[in-house]
């Protein structure tokens, strides 16, 4: 299993700024994925964020709007740059650990955005 | 591409008494895994259950069960004697094999109230 915190737990930003989320792991994973969630809508993903290496992103999103690190094995942030009221989402991390079954992913509580 | 469908945005059910949520998939895959999230309003994600496609077993947690109908792309969830604590955002998932990286699809999620 994994025990993952994410912070800020929910923010309120203007638009045109930008926000760091942070994501940190009790244990050591190979792959963080990084989903937004808006408001009534499913998960979508962003991007993996693997250690080491760029983060590979999804159709529709891009590195300078949504940049990612991933310093180590335990953690990993994403930015929601230049914000307008369209990235207002909750935004989660998630990781599958080692050994876990395929596709088992353990998920923070998200990061509440809103943007005015 | 594959496509996740929830067509029950909302479902009540008493506490004690049975729910089937449903879902279907598309897909030109043999082999693929199925799964249901649950997301209580702390909005951490929680995996339900999980299917393997070649499994024709259905699987089964306690009160949760599925039924995978696999030639009509069917997947559905069966919550017995449901609790308090069953009330949750419920979103059905595919993720081709592991090759992929435990990327997921999900559906828009089905919102489910237990009453007294």
């Amino acid at each position: 299993s994994a025990v993952i915190s994410q912070k800020p737990s929910r923010d309120i930003c203007q638009r045109g700024t930008s926000l760091t989320i942070q994501c940190q792991v009790d244990s050591q994973v190979t792959m963080m994925f990084w989903y937004r969630q808006q408001p009534g809508q499913s998960l979508t993903l962003i991007a993996t964020a693997n250690q080491g290496s760029e983060a590979t992103y999804e159709s529709g999103f891009v590195i300078d709007k949504f940049p990612i690190s991933r310093p180590n094995l335990t953690f990993s942030t994403l930015t929601v740059s230049n914000m307008s009221p369209e990235d207002s989402s909750i935004y989660l991390c998630s990781v599958h650990p080692r050994g876990a079954p395929a596709g088992k992913l353990f998920f923070g509580s998200g990061t509440q955005l809103s943007v005015l | 591409a594959q496509t996740v469908t929830q067509s029950q945005p909302e479902m009540s059910v008493q506490e004690a008494e049975t729910v089937t949520l449903s879902c279907t998939y598309d897909t030109s895959e043999n082999n693929y895994y199925l799964f249901w999230y649950k997301q209580p309003p702390s909005r951490q994600m929680i995996l339900v259950i999980r299917q393997e496609a070649y499994k024709q077993q259905n699987a089964t947690e306690n009160r949760f069960s599925v039924n995978f109908q696999k030639a009509a792309k069917s997947f559905s969830l069966k919550i017995s004697d449901s609790q308090l604590g069953d009330t949750a955002m419920y979103f059905c998932a595919f993720m081709r094999p592991s090759g992929t990286a435990s990327k997921l699809t999900f559906g828009t999620g089905t919102r489910l109230q237990v009453t007294l």
